[in-house]
């Protein structure tokens, strides 16, 4: 079983709507981050969290630690928000900021 | 921007070949790491390195060796080129270790063995 998973694999919205992608874990974990990789293949970070909800424009993250689950969201969304947004752990324990990834979520936001 | 810079961006290559592709970083960070991204796979790790000439083997290192010889380079080398190794390859760094901190990645390599 792998350690992150998430979901949709692939998720196309219009423009406008409201977006969520899900990450569920297995493993305790120290932090959570979410990555956007854009079509052109850079990665960026957006999140790293550990707790709670952290909010960067219209990009919302939460995570809940005793569920083992984060999502990240986004509101009015934009074709400039296609992407493949990415999940990745840090494990407790983890030595030298290894990060566990998730396979990612394609989005798609057509005009 | 957090000043990485990869090279080759693109390598075409035959089976058997040697091949090194290089990660170089402005920021003076201390942690550098090496990650393969393929289909159907979340990126993984190959080897990453905590300072000059301290390296260590990460998920997926087998028929990869690095080397770090100064703070601001850290080189992947794929001594025999075997067609398994074709990939996207991705450089990362961060202020330091552990798993709070955010790691910065530089725009990869697409390596093709042929």
């Amino acid at each position: 079983k792998n350690e992150v998973e998430q979901s949709p694999q692939n998720l196309t919205a219009q423009e406008g709507e409201f977006i969520t992608i899900n990450c569920s874990y297995s493993v305790g974990i120290s932090a959570l981050h979410w990555l956007q990789q854009h079509p052109g293949g850079g990665i960026v970070s957006l999140f790293m969290l550990s707790s709670g909800k952290k909010k960067h424009g219209r990009l919302i993250a939460t995570i809940n630690i005793q569920e083992k689950h984060s999502s990240l969201h986004i509101t009015a969304s934009h074709p400039r928000d296609s992407a493949v947004y990415i999940c990745a752990l840090g494990r407790d324990g983890g030595s030298q900021g290894n990060l566990i990834f998730g396979k990612g979520t394609k989005l798609s936001v057509k005009p | 921007d957090a000043g990485i810079t990869q090279s080759p961006r693109h390598k075409v290559t035959e089976t058997g070949t040697p091949v090194t592709l290089r990660c170089h970083q402005t920021e003076n960070h201390r942690y550098m790491y090496w990650y393969r991204q393929d289909p159907g796979h979340g990126l993984r790790l190959i080897h990453y390195s905590y300072g000059v000439k301290d390296t260590d083997k990460g998920e997926v290192s087998d028929g990869y060796s690095v080397s770090r010889s100064k703070t601001e380079d850290f080189l992947l080398t794929l001594e025999s080129a075997t067609s398994s190794q074709t990939s996207v390859y991705f450089c990362a760094i961060s202020r330091t270790s552990g798993s709070f901190d955010e790691q910065f990645f530089g725009p990869g390599t697409r390596l093709t063995v042929l």
